[in-house]
């Protein structure tokens, strides 16, 4: 069975634009997470989605929202780029609740 | 205070060695514990869920105590692939949100 996939892998953006990072969850799991990790720190949390429904949101700026389609993917969008959201940003899939699973992530680099 | 804290290390250990690592968190009502390894540049794996009872698989051991609110992992006989960040992982909701530590860098050396 294929693990959490995301997609671009990489990222680079200049300040002021905005991004869509994209997540497909293993088979069978509704809930996918949003984390973002900054060197040198573990990952913070974003948001959680389950059965299309934010179920959870972390303290994040409005520029970051998302969403979850019918068929449980999901897409994380930042508006307004600042440098400082230079960061691995990654997809975490789980059943409603319990042990998450994280895809390889999608590394954005703002200049 | 940081929700959950870790030794940042990093600990340097010679193979076959045992290490511990310790991590404390502060939302006495957290349900679920976890450890996640980290290699460089790559994402979290989950290595284990702590139980309240402890829990051991192969060389990995993890312990929870809820009234002081400490998680450890203890590492027996050091491989050289054990190298990598530890994070110790927290859910405090009723959700999923996890809450991670800043990790903790181990270092296996020959």
């Amino acid at each position: 069975d294929a693990g959490v996939t995301q997609s671009p892998t990489h990222l680079i953006k200049t300040r002021g634009q905005h991004v869509t990072l994209r997540c497909s969850p293993i088979s069978g799991h509704k809930s996918v997470s949003w984390y973002q990790q900054v060197l040198g720190q573990g990952p913070q949390f974003i948001f959680q989605y389950y059965e299309k429904e934010e179920r959870g949101r972390g303290n994040f700026p409005d520029r970051f929202s998302a969403r979850q389609f019918p068929n449980y993917s999901s897409e994380l969008n930042v508006n307004a780029l600042l440098l400082g959201d230079s960061a691995l940003y990654l997809c975490a899939s789980s059943l409603i609740a319990g042990e998450q699973y994280f895809g390889p992530g999608t590394r954005l680099t703002v200049t | 205070r940081k929700e959950v804290e870790q030794d940042p290390g990093p600990f340097n250990v010679p193979e076959g060695a045992t290490v511990a690592f310790n991590c404390t968190y502060s939302n006495s009502a957290s349900q679920s514990f976890f450890w996640y390894r980290q290699d460089c540049r790559k994402e979290p794996k989950l290595l284990m869920s702590v139980y309240s009872s402890g829990n051991e698989d192969g060389r990995f051991t993890a312990q929870l105590n809820r009234a002081s609110q400490y998680i450890s992992l203890l590492i027996r006989d050091s491989k050289l692939s054990d190298s990598a960040t530890y994070l110790c992982v927290v859910n405090s909701d009723a959700g999923n949100m996890l809450t991670f530590g800043g990790g903790t860098r181990l270092m296996v050396k020959p």
